[in-house]
């Protein structure tokens, strides 16, 4: 079964709303987990690293003020698209990984988003 | 920065033939890990097989197999005996190993396999 869970799987709405998602790791803990961003026909890119009890890390041209990530549990990273425009329309998807190996990655099944 | 590059966009296959997708990448750790992910057309990413930078020993899963040429940063990945449902999007990943600095993925651009019966 899953071992990370990823919700909404799909998601739409209105120009200018803000949209959360979800990556839940499923009976361990995961004080890292990773945001990948993947437009049509393209790689995965890393977003951010999300950090429990701490600030998230991102990456160099990600905006922190549109993508806003809180790790508040063990369990549980959240990412939250603000004022959401067209152009965030894309698959993203969170990984966690197991130990501090990071072995294996877990994905979970990522979340289509469409900006209308 | 570490880098991952898959030359070949498309590739396709012939069922129950071998295939090799190449991919390169270029860093200056010592200690990493090398991944093949396979991603079908539900989008989910699925572990194909690993490899330890450590190690000389190529890895093999059932019909996956790798050439790792560490001097030559060279991440090949072989697949035998095709299958339909090997019908996918492949992409070779870079990882340091050890968090916080460690845990990161770093993709290579893709290689979209189709396998034809």
């Amino acid at each position: 079964g899953a071992v990370v869970s990823q919700h909404p799987s799909w998601v739409i709405c209105k120009s200018g709303t803000s949209v959360k998602i979800e990556c839940r790791s499923l009976d361990f803990q995961a004080t890292t987990m990773f945001w990948y961003r993947q437009f049509p026909k393209q790689s995965l890119m890393l977003m951010a690293t999300s950090n429990e009890g701490s600030k998230a890390t991102y990456e160099q041209g990600v905006e922190k003020d549109k993508f806003l990530i809180n790790h508040a549990s063990l369990t549980l990273s959240t990412l939250t698209v603000t004022s959401a425009h067209p152009e965030d329309s894309s698959f993203y998807i969170c990984s966690a990984p197991l130990g501090r190996s990071n072995q294996p990655q877990h994905f979970g099944d990522g979340t289509r988003l469409s900006i209308l | 920065a570490q880098t991952v590059t898959q030359s070949q966009p498309e590739m396709s296959v012939q069922e129950a033939e071998t295939v090799t997708l190449s991919c390169t990448y270029d860093t200056s750790e010592n200690n990493y890990y090398l991944f093949w992910y396979k991603q079908p057309p539900s989008r989910q990413m699925i572990l194909v097989i690993r490899q330890e930078a450590y190690k000389q020993q190529n890895a093999t899963e059932n019909r996956f197999s790798v050439n790792f040429q560490k001097a030559a940063k060279s991440f090949s990945l072989k697949i035998s005996d095709s299958q339909l449902g090997d019908t996918a999007m492949y992409f070779c990943a870079f990882m340091k190993p050890n968090l916080p600095q460690g845990g990161k993925l770093i993709f290579g651009q893709g290689t979209e396999l189709s396998v034809k019966p």
